[in-house]
């Protein structure tokens, strides 16, 4: 069972544009929210992350947009560039006690120039 | 070192044999993760390493897998008699006792068994 879903799987977005990647879960118990981006043969890296007492978080073109009554979070990408290309997972951790991350399933960016 | 490396990159099996992957996380960090990557899909956790506590081995899809952790640095992930299911991109992470939630992660070890 998917404990944190993604979407969409893959997204093309022209360069300057707004990517915008979605994911929703059902466990309230979760307190930690990150993203993270991979690139092909590497493992990923944490980009930015958010915890529940917040509605959004800001970190350069990175922006996440969390809504707690939803149980919905979602990742921005402003002016995306090239660079940007990548897959992206959400993800969610349970409480404090425990502190291995769910993943979603990922999504597939591509920036086209 | 300057992050988690494991080894080897790539391994290529044959069904019914035994395979060792090896983790060295970061010096320092307490916390170690191994996460499994299949085609397609998202991380699937395995198995957790906190310090000296017992492992929480909630993640480990049957017992041909297990896992240890020697002096609380390096660990090595052991799938006995694999399956063709098996094949998958197994990712190790770590992070420290300070900043637990910052998960720090491996470039894995490719899997393939025929």
């Amino acid at each position: 069972q998917q404990q944190v879903k993604q979407s969409p799987q893959s997204l093309i977005v022209q360069k300057g544009g707004i990517s915008i990647i979605n994911c929703a879960y059902e466990n309230t118990a979760f307190d930690y929210f990150p993203w993270y981006q991979q690139f092909p043969g590497k493992g990923p890296a944490l980009l930015i992350a958010i915890r529940p007492d917040v509605s959004e978080k800001k970190e350069g073109r990175f922006t996440i947009s969390f809504n707690k009554s939803a149980k919905q979070f979602s990742l921005h990408i402003m002016d995306s560039q090239p660079g940007d290309s990548a897959t992206y997972f959400c993800a969610a951790r349970q409480g404090t006690g425990a502190n291995n991350l769910f993943f979603g399933t990922g999504t597939r960016l591509t920036v086209i120039p | 070192g300057a992050g988690v490396s494991q080894s080897p990159s790539n391994k290529v099996t044959e069904k019914g044999k035994d395979v060792e992957l090896r983790c060295d996380p970061i010096s320092g960090h307490t916390a170690l993760y191994w996460y499994r990557q299949s085609l397609g899909q998202g991380l699937e956790f395995l198995i957790y390493f906190q310090g000296n506590s017992a492992p929480d081995k909630s993640g480990l899809p049957s017992d041909r897998f297990s896992a240890e952790r020697t002096g609380g640095s390096v660990s090595t992930l052991t799938i006995q008699r694999t399956q063709q299911e098996d094949s998958a991109v197994y990712l190790c992470a770590s992070s420290s006792q300070r900043i637990r939630e910052t998960q720090y992660f491996g470039p894995g070890t490719r899997l393939l068994v025929l």
